[in-house]
């Protein structure tokens, strides 16, 4: 397995700025995934990031408010735009590994986000 | 809305088997089945996957409607380490997951 990290793991803002979240992988990955947790709910999937293309973003999920970056194989950012306390979340990075001949998802640790 | 409908809670005695069920009435014909677990602070993990026929693993079973509409996660002897969030999810065409209510499981011991 790879191993997933995320930058910062946690952090308080005010309303209107932007955070941008880091997700390094120890290993070259072609598919990386960001994903939201909202407090006490589920995962839901905001893009799929791939390594020289733009992002494809979910149903009510857009690029000017989650900006992405992918520059290379292990690494890709996730921006918080003009944010507003309902943006106070978990947002999660993964990847897609195969293993066994099948493509799994393993995650990153999270971000834990509150906006003021 | 969420692919999968889950419980949102359920209880098990220690040492004793656990069925966890998720509802996919909209699943497609080519769409896995995966089931993560999340633990506090934690990401989530995986657990097992199948498409159509049952399966196991060293962690559990999967059990898939004939169907497919429905399927069951069966811990076969519930430790208080398997207390956490169990996902059941849907793998979409190009391998993105849509994660369920989930299921918060308590382990009593």
């Amino acid at each position: 397995s790879a191993v997933i990290s995320q930058k910062p793991s946690r952090d308080i803002c005010q309303r209107g700025t932007s955070l941008t979240i880091q997700c390094q992988v120890d290993s070259q990955v072609t598919m990386m995934f960001w994903y939201r947790q909202q407090p006490g709910q589920s995962l839901t999937l905001i893009a799929t990031a791939n390594q020289g293309s733009e992002a494809t973003y979910e149903s009510g999920f857009v690029i000017d408010k989650f900006p992405i970056s992918r520059p290379n194989l292990t690494f890709s950012t996730l921006t918080v735009s003009n944010m507003s306390p309902e943006d106070s979340s978990i947002y999660l990075c993964s990847i897609k590994w195969q293993t066994g001949g099948m493509n799994e998802q393993f995650f990153g640790p999270g971000t834990r986000l509150t906006v003021l | 809305d969420a692919k999968t409908t889950q419980p949102n809670s359920m209880e098990s005695n220690e040492e004793e088997p656990v069925h966890l069920p998720c509802n996919h009435s909209t699943i497609s014909g080519t769409d896995y089945i995966h089931w993560y677990r999340q633990l506090p602070s934690q990401g989530p993990e995986y657990v097992i996957h199948g498409l159509t026929s049952n399966v196991n693993n060293r962690m559990a079973s999967l059990a898939i409607a004939e169907d497919r509409k429905s399927s069951t996660l069966i811990l076969h002897r519930a430790t208080l380490r398997d207390a956490a969030v169990y996902y059941c999810i849907l793998r979409g065409p190009i391998d993105q997951f849509y994660f369920g209510t989930g299921t918060s499981l308590t382990v009593i011991p």
